[in-house]
């Protein structure tokens, strides 16, 4: 089966690098994604990484992949004050044509 | 160009009453896919459509349906309103049915 975790809640002062985590049990996980939700909104696509990669950087974002351990985090690069959200780690699951979502990481940056 | 476009952003409705989500994918994706995220929790997959066929259903009661029609767009109809239905309804759409999924502003349905 699949369930996707995150830890809840991450403080980080503005400039500093912010890292969220995420593991996930489905091995026939091939995409493996990060969306961004600000208050009242949908979900952002951020950065996806494919499963046969260990790294993918997409300017101040890097998504690290470890199979192995089925654990994948998501490192923001001098956080800003925009970069406050709830972010979401998401694997798609082929057989059933869908993406299941941990239930989310609040990033709070303060000053 | 435009992203995923639903309508209508916000719905009150009462509880044992019927409703109908809309949702317009970006231009050339052919399939959708239907979310439902409660307060406080990530998104919890419904349906994905693609060429106007079901490929995946989530574990909704039958109460949930939904299709899509020739020009890609989709419609999520939700029978007999619970109050625990009130939650984010996000649609999703994507070149195919393995590809990145771009999301919806969502529409918020509170049921009374």
């Amino acid at each position: 089966g699949e369930d996707v975790e995150q830890s809840l809640f991450l403080s980080v002062r503005e400039g500093d690098s912010s890292v969220i985590n995420c593991t996930y049990t489905d091995s026939s996980s091939t995409y493996l994604y990060w969306y961004k939700q600000e208050p009242g909104a949908g979900l952002q696509l951020l950065t996806y990484i494919f499963s046969n990669m260990d790294m993918k950087q997409d300017q101040r974002l890097t998504v690290l992949l470890n199979k192995k351990d089925k654990h994948l985090s998501l490192r923001i690069a001098d956080t800003q004050t925009g970069d406050s959200a709830i972010y979401f780690c998401a694997e798609w699951i082929p057989n059933d044509y869908k993406l299941s979502f941990g239930a989310g990481t609040t990033v709070t940056v303060r000053a | 160009d435009a992203g995923v476009t639903q309508s209508p952003t916000h719905l009150i409705k009462t509880r044992g009453q019927q409703v109908t989500l809309r949702c317009s994918p970006i231009s050339g994706h052919k399939s959708v896919s239907w979310y439902q995220q409660v307060l406080g929790q990530g998104p919890q997959f419904i349906f994905q459509y693609y060429e106007k066929e079901e490929r995946g259903r989530g574990n909704f009661p039958d109460r949930f349906s939904a299709r899509q029609f020739p020009n890609y767009s989709s419609e999520l109809n939700v029978n007999a309103l619970l109050l625990g239905d009130s939650a984010l309804y996000l649609c999703a759409s994507s070149l195919g049915t393995l590809a990145e999924a771009f999301f919806g502003q969502g529409t918020r349905l509170t049921v009374v």
